[in-house]
C-alpha cells in the first residue's frame, strides 16, 4: 500500500512569503505528527495530531507556524512570512495510534525548504 | 524537560560489532525507538523497547534499562549499506522527542 506522502518535494521561495506543505497520512492511521530537521541535526517535534483529540502544538517554534488536519486524513502545515531560519527539511509521519502505543512512525521523505 | 544523548559519530570496519548508546532524561516514558536514516531519505523504523531488557531482530538489537535511562542498538556483520544516522527516540504520551543521532561510517 501507499506510504506517507508529502508535497511539493522541494519548495525554495522568498523571505517574508507564505508557504504550505501538505502530508498525506497512511490510510487508518489514527495519528500524524510534524517535524523539523536542520542540516546535520536530529528531527525537532512541532505538532502532535490523535485522531479528533485537539492536537499537541508544543513543538511549534512561533505563531507564525500552523498545522491543520482534516478528520484522520490530510494535513497541512503553513508558515507564514517565512525567514531564513525556516529553511529545513519538514517531515511527516503517521503511525496506527499515538498515545500509549508501540506503534512505530512512518515518515515521508520530507519537503526540503529554501528560503532565499 | 526532555534530553536524549547520542555520540554524534562512529566508525567501524565491514563485518565488526557496533554499539551506539543512547542516554535519557526526560518527564515521562512509554518506549523508546530507534530508527535509521539513510543521508537524504527518511527515517525508518528499528527497533522498539518499553521493557527492560534485550530485543533482538536480525542482525540488529536493542537493549534498555529504564532504571538508568539508557538504551543500546547493537548492529553485527556490519555491511557497508549500515552506513547511515541512528536516531534514538523516546515517547511519552504519543510525543517522541528524538536525539540528534549517531552517524555511522563503515569502512571495508
Amino acid at each position: 500500500g501507499a506510504g506517507v506522502s508529502q508535497s511539493p518535494s522541494n519548495k525554495v521561495t522568498e523571505k517574508g512569503k507564505d508557504v504550505e506543505l501538505r502530508c498525506d497520512p497512511i490510510s487508518g492511521h489514527t495519528a500524524l505528527y510534524w517535524y523539523r530537521q536542520r542540516l546535520g541535526q536530529g528531527l525537532e517535534f512541532l505538532i502532535y495530531f490523535q485522531g479528533n483529540s485537539a492536537p499537541d502544538k508544543s513543538g511549534l517554534p512561533s505563531d507564525r507556524f500552523s498545522a491543520e488536519r482534516t478528520g484522520e486524513s490530510v494535513s497541512t502545515l503553513t508558515i507564514q512570512r517565512t525567514q531564513q531560519e525556516d529553511s529545513a527539511v519538514y517531515l511527516c509521519a503517521s503511525s496506527l495510534e499515538g498515545r500509549f502505543s508501540n506503534q512505530p512512525q512512518h515518515f515521508g521523505d520530507g519537503t526540503r525548504l529554501s528560503i532565499l | 524537560g526532555q534530553n536524549i544523548d547520542q555520540p554524534t559519530e562512529m566508525t567501524a570496519t565491514e563485518g565488526a560489532i557496533v554499539q551506539i548508546n543512547c542516554t535519557y532524561q526526560t518527564s515521562g516514558f512509554n518506549g523508546l525507538f530507534w530508527y535509521q536514516q539513510h543521508a537524504g531519505e527518511a527515517p525508518t523504523f528499528l527497533s522498539y523497547n518499553v521493557l527492560d531488557g534485550l530485543e533482538e531482530k536480525g542482525r540488529f538489537s536493542s537493549f534498555l534499562s529504564r532504571s538508568k535511562g539508557y538504551s543500546y542498538l547493537l548492529l553485527k556483520e556490519l555491511q557497508m549499506k549500515d552506513s547511515a544516522s541512528y536516531l534514538c527516540a523516546v515517547t511519552n504520551a504519543g510525543k517522541s522527542t528524538f536525539g540528534d543521532g549517531t552517524t555511522l561510517t563503515v569502512k571495508p
